[in-house]
């Protein structure tokens, strides 16, 4: 049983196209995330949400639409993909989003926008 | 805001030897915890290590364990009896009252047989 999934695991598409990345976790948790990995590894807060709403949402292009129709699920839609856009997308989840809280990390999307 | 710098992009260390990533943090909170990331080739973030900055005591995992230095804002995470297996990338992050991780840049880390 995987904690956090994400789908696809990779994902290859052309500039101008729109995609999404699927997230879920059978964790229980309420609150989960978005991080971006650029090339050189470093990992980046996108989005954050509790419950079902939008707490964190730091400087992202809004071609990134965050969606989470429940609490076990926060989606990831890119609209107008771009080459710079190319990199590892995370999802993770935790209980509650306080200091001491270990948050759980899906395996990660390579996307790569041709 | 608050920053995390590994100074150290690459190490490497010989199997069964000990080895030592550094980890330096910038706030001005108190209380806030420290975490060791793994990322091993598969990608998957594996959290190694946690310390809650209120607690003198350093923490410890079987091989992992963590020199803890809240003066001086640093955070050293220490792998004894290096395992082939170790190999992968580590990260130092940060999380405090943004209730966010803020990770360093990672240091990659080789086992060599």
């Amino acid at each position: 049983d995987t904690a956090v999934s994400q789908t696809p695991k990779y994902l290859v598409t052309q500039m101008g196209n729109d995609k999404s990345i699927k997230c879920e976790q059978n964790l229980g948790h309420d609150t989960m995330y978005w991080y971006k990995q650029d090339s050189k590894k470093f990992l980046k807060i996108m989005f954050s949400y509790n419950n079902k709403e939008l707490i964190i949402n730091e400087t992202v292009p809004n071609r990134f639409s965050p969606k989470s129709p429940d609490k076990a699920h926060l989606n990831l839609h890119i609209n107008s993909l771009e080459l710079g856009d190319s990199a590892v997308y995370f999802c993770a989840s935790s209980q509650g989003d306080r200091a001491n809280t270990e948050a759980f990390f899906g395996q990660g999307t390579r996307l790569t926008v041709v | 805001a608050q920053t995390v710098t590994q100074s150290q992009p690459e190490m490497s260390v010989q199997e069964a030897e000990t080895v030592t990533l550094s980890c330096t943090y910038d706030t001005s909170e108190n209380n806030y915890y420290l975490f060791w990331y793994k990322q091993p080739p598969s990608r998957q973030m594996i959290l190694v290590i946690r310390q809650e900055a209120y607690k003198q005591q350093n923490a410890t995992e079987n091989r992992f364990s963590v020199n803890f230095q809240k003066a001086a804002k640093s955070f050293s995470l220490k792998i004894s009896d290096s395992q082939l297996g170790d190999t992968a990338m580590y990260f130092c992050a940060f999380k405090g009252s943004a209730r966010q991780l803020t990770f360093g840049s990672g240091t990659q880390l080789t086992v060599l047989p």
